[in-house]
């Protein structure tokens, strides 16, 4: 069965911390991995992970993804509070259309 | 674009009633999907459809729930009757190929109580 799992559930740190988060998975086809946020509401995309090696970047988030050891980390330096929120990771295969989720990281970034 | 839209935004009701969830996905986007939502067991995929037709619904709890897309533009979930254990957020989600391709975009969802 497929599985998403996330390291650590939770994390609390201070502002201007750098902090990475972890998503290792074990899904049949392998064919992409997504990095989402989830503030008060609904998760937000963040980043999709396709090939391995290939950092994406956005600001001070960034993440990368490692098909043969099966993990993708996201790194967020300077951290703000603003950055406080859940982190989901989701795979999709080949083998459907669906995304499996991930539990999620409860980052909370302290003034 | 307004996004996903999902109605109510909060559903208060007594273990035994029916409750309906509604969603209005991105136009133009071919795919949709149901999830849940609980501290327990994080973001759950109830059922997707692709085109309108339900592809894998595998993870519909059990019978007193169905969900269906009449058309491109809605779909709704059903529970009939409602249990306290189906209190969750319930997030619907549409994407332009499929999760698999293209991301997710997700409603505000419902939360649900159920007493």
């Amino acid at each position: 069965e497929d599985k998403v799992v996330q390291s650590p559930l939770s994390l609390v740190v201070h502002e201007g911390d750098t902090v990475t988060l972890n998503c290792s998975y074990e899904v049949t086809n392998f064919r992409s991995l997504l990095w989402y946020k989830q503030e008060k509401k609904a998760p937000t995309f963040l980043f999709m992970l396709t090939s391995s090696g290939i950092e994406k970047k956005s600001g001070r988030l960034s993440s990368i993804l490692d098909k043969k050891e099966l993990f993708s980390i996201l790194n967020i330096t300077a951290t703000q509070t603003g950055d406080s929120a859940i982190y989901l990771c989701a795979v999709g295969s080949y083998n459907n259309n669906d995304m499996r989720f991930g539990a999620g990281t409860r980052l909370t970034v302290k003034p | 674009d307004a996004g996903v839209i999902q109605s109510p935004r909060h559903e208060v009701t007594e273990m035994g009633q029916e409750v309906t969830l509604r969603c209005k996905p991105i136009s133009g986007h071919n795919s949709l999907f149901w999830y849940r939502q609980t501290m327990m067991r994080g973001l759950e995929l109830l059922i997707y459809f692709n085109n309108n037709v339900p592809i894998d619904d595998s993870g519909m709890p059990e019978d007193r729930f169905s969900a269906k897309m009449p058309n491109a533009s809605f779909s709704t979930l059903k529970i009939q009757p409602s249990e306290p254990r189906d209190s969750a957020v319930y997030f619907c989600a549409s994407s332009l190929e499929g999760g698999r391709i293209s991301p997710l975009h997700f409603g505000n969802g419902t939360r649900l109580t159920v007493t």
